[in-house]
Parts: structure tokens; C-alpha cells; sequence
């Protein structure tokens, strides 16, 4: 199993500029989790979805951010535009159990 | 919603002593903790889970435990060793949601 795949690993991107981040569950996976972290604030809870349907999406700082999961294998973050204060490392994670959640390596934004 | 709160920020001990790390959690629902283990620059990693109808788990040198009436959790590590230097985070969450709330995390070292 190759485990979430996220790309791309790093970003670095101009303030006002349109950010994609992707990534891919671990096969069989029902729950997929986006999450953001700063040192100032930790590991936030940003959006996530229970079979591809977003159930809580109260984390999302800003209309700026806008999440989907068209299918069961591919979800995408958008930050649209993007700010210098969205730098951060965004983890998207998977699960099947509704327990323990795997982690992908992130996505170390920098915008400038 | 659930808030979960984590102390110390930061904790250093001297190699071979033990550490604690102490939860706290609002949500009377949640019925699942995990504690994870995020390495510098690496995605986090579950080190050990326990979920509400247990008090306590063990796992070689880690243990967690629970107490649901006061609602905190603990992590104790036994025979600290250099290796066990990370971010330690706790996170409580309910099955029925994954609505996975994560504590602000405690800074580990170990010095040998």
C-alpha cells in the first residue's frame, strides 16, 4: 500500500495566486480529512468528507478555501486568492475504520 | 464542538527518566484518543490509541490513560530515550463524526 499520496510536496506561489493541492485516500478508505499546520496554531481540522459528501466543513478559515472529493480516490484543496498568511503545511489524511487516521506527507505552502 | 487541551507546551527530561503528557476534552460523546508522534519536518504518526471502554493501554514503554468522568487522558513514556524526542499530540474524536479535535501538542526532549 502506498499509503496518502499528496501533491505537490511543496508550493511556492505569489500572493493572489491560485493554489491546488490534491490528494489520494488509501484505497478502500471511506473518510478523508484536510488539515493545516502552523506553529502559531497548531494542527487545525479544516474540512472533511465521509463517503466523497463534505459532512463538517466549519474549519475552513475563509471563502478563499474550497475543498471537493469528486470521487473516492481524489480530493483537492483550493485556496483562490491566495494570502501570505495561508503559509502553512496542509496534511490531507484517509480512514477506514473511523478510528486511526493516516497522515500523508503534506504540502508545504509558502506564498509570498 | 469538541476543544481539547494539552499540556505542557514543551517538556525536556533527562534520558532514562519518564514522561507525562496530560488531555483534557469537552465533549462527553467522544469516545475514541489517540495519541501521534510528528518527527521534525515528518507527517504525524499514531503511536498508540484508547478508546472509552478502557482505562488504561500499554504498549512496551508507552501507556495511555482515561478518565472519563473527569475527561482527561494521559500519556506516560517509561525509560525516556533520545529517539522518543518529537511532537507528542493528543486528539479526541467521536466514531460516529471523525470529527477528530487535536490538542496543541507538547514539544519533547530528551537529552542523553
Amino acid at each position: 500500500d502506498a499509503g496518502v499520496i499528496q501533491s505537490p510536496r511543496h508550493e511556492v506561489t505569489e500572493m493572489g495566486q491560485e493554489v491546488t493541492l490534491r490528494c489520494k485516500p488509501i484505497s478502500g478508505h471511506n473518510s478523508l480529512f484536510w488539515y493545516r499546520q502552523t506553529m502559531m496554531r497548531g494542527l487545525e481540522l479544516l474540512i472533511y468528507f465521509n463517503n466523497n459528501v463534505p459532512i463538517d466543513d466549519s474549519g475552513m478559515p475563509e471563502d478563499r478555501f474550497s475543498a471537493k472529493m469528486p470521487n473516492a480516490s481524489f480530493s483537492t484543496l483550493k485556496i483562490q486568492p491566495s494570502e501570505p498568511r495561508d503559509s502553512a503545511v496542509y496534511f490531507c489524511a484517509s480512514t477506514r475504520t473511523g478510528f486511526e487516521q493516516y497522515f500523508g506527507p503534506g504540502t508545504r505552502l509558502t506564498v509570498t | 464542538g469538541e476543544n481539547v487541551e494539552q499540556h505542557p507546551s514543551t517538556l525536556s527530561v533527562q534520558e532514562g527518566d519518564s514522561a507525562v503528557i496530560k488531555c483534557t476534552y469537552s465533549d462527553s460523546a467522544s469516545n475514541y484518543f489517540p495519541w501521534y508522534k510528528q518527527e521534525l519536518g515528518k507527517r504525524p504518526q499514531l503511536i498508540i490509541d484508547i478508546r472509552s471502554n478502557v482505562g488504561e493501554k500499554k504498549d512496551q514503554r508507552i501507556a495511555v490513560t482515561l478518565n472519563k468522568t473527569a475527561k482527561h487522558f494521559s500519556l506516560h513514556i517509561t525509560e525516556t530515550q533520545p529517539e522518543d524526542s518529537a511532537v507528542y499530540f493528543c486528539a479526541a474524536s467521536t466514531q460516529a463524526n471523525n470529527d477528530m479535535r487535536f490538542g496543541a501538542g507538547t514539544r519533547l526532549t530528551v537529552k542523553p
